[in-house]
């Protein structure tokens, strides 16, 4: 099983609270990514990165930042909170095994803005 | 951008019961990848297809890829409740990142 952590697993805020997801994986990988999934429903990428330093917006248009200033760790801030920002949220990491280019996911961040 | 058709959104069977989700692409695709979802959880690779009309077996999994690399299907024979969850192709969109599929959603009655 993939080596990538998010924290927190469950979070409830009030609208207008600043939040940080966190998203740490060991593997080394330079890409990462992070998706937002409402229960059940298509993964919508909405920021990734190549390395230290680099981000992009996804396909998402999504209120959330991300920074990389380390390899291992991939944050997703929300500056302000509010109720359509309620969903799960992914972080990925991609790596060559056995030749392929694929994608680990960590178990994912549930958000709720009340 | 490129997007990835994946059909059907949903489907129930008994166990036992053969099930195939199927997925289609408006341009070639230089490979495709299937990821599965189970219930509360999140996406694990199950395997990538890079040659025309390339067949791969899993167990009771079986995959395959489009002669023209536009289309790829995943089989499951004599499903069982552990086969339960979400079904995602997922092709290369741009600069190393994927296009997904909206996933069939597979549920198993025992």
């Amino acid at each position: 099983e993939a080596d990538i952590y998010q924290t927190p697993r469950y979070l409830v805020i009030g609208t207008g609270k600043k939040i940080t997801l966190e998203c740490s994986q060991t593997m080394g990988h330079d890409k990462m990514y992070w998706y937002q999934q409402d229960p059940g429903m298509e993964l919508h990428l909405i920021h990734y990165s190549y390395g230290v330093n680099s981000t992009e917006k996804g396909d998402l248009s999504s209120e959330s930042t991300v920074s990389r200033i380390r390899t291992e760790h991939f944050p997703l801030t929300l500056e302000s909170a509010r109720p359509s920002h309620t969903s799960q949220y992914l972080c990925a990491s991609s790596g060559v095994r056995g030749g392929t280019d694929t994608q680990y996911f960590g178990p994912g961040t549930r958000l709720t803005v009340l | 951008g490129q997007q990835v058709m994946q059909i059907p959104q949903y489907q129930h069977v008994q166990e036992g019961e053969d099930f195939t989700t199927y997925c289609n692409s408006s341009t070639t695709l230089s490979n495709i990848q299937w990821y599965k979802q189970r219930p509360g959880g999140h996406p694990v690779f199950l395997i990538q297809l890079v040659k025309s009309g390339e067949v791969k077996k899993q167990k009771r999994l079986t995959f395959q890829f489009g002669e023209a690399k536009k289309n790829s299907s995943l089989h499951i024979t004599a499903t069982q409740t552990t086969d339960v969850g979400t079904y995602f192709c997922a092709g290369p969109g741009g600069y190393s990142t994927l296009t997904f599929g909206k996933g069939t959603m597979l549920l198993v009655s025992p």
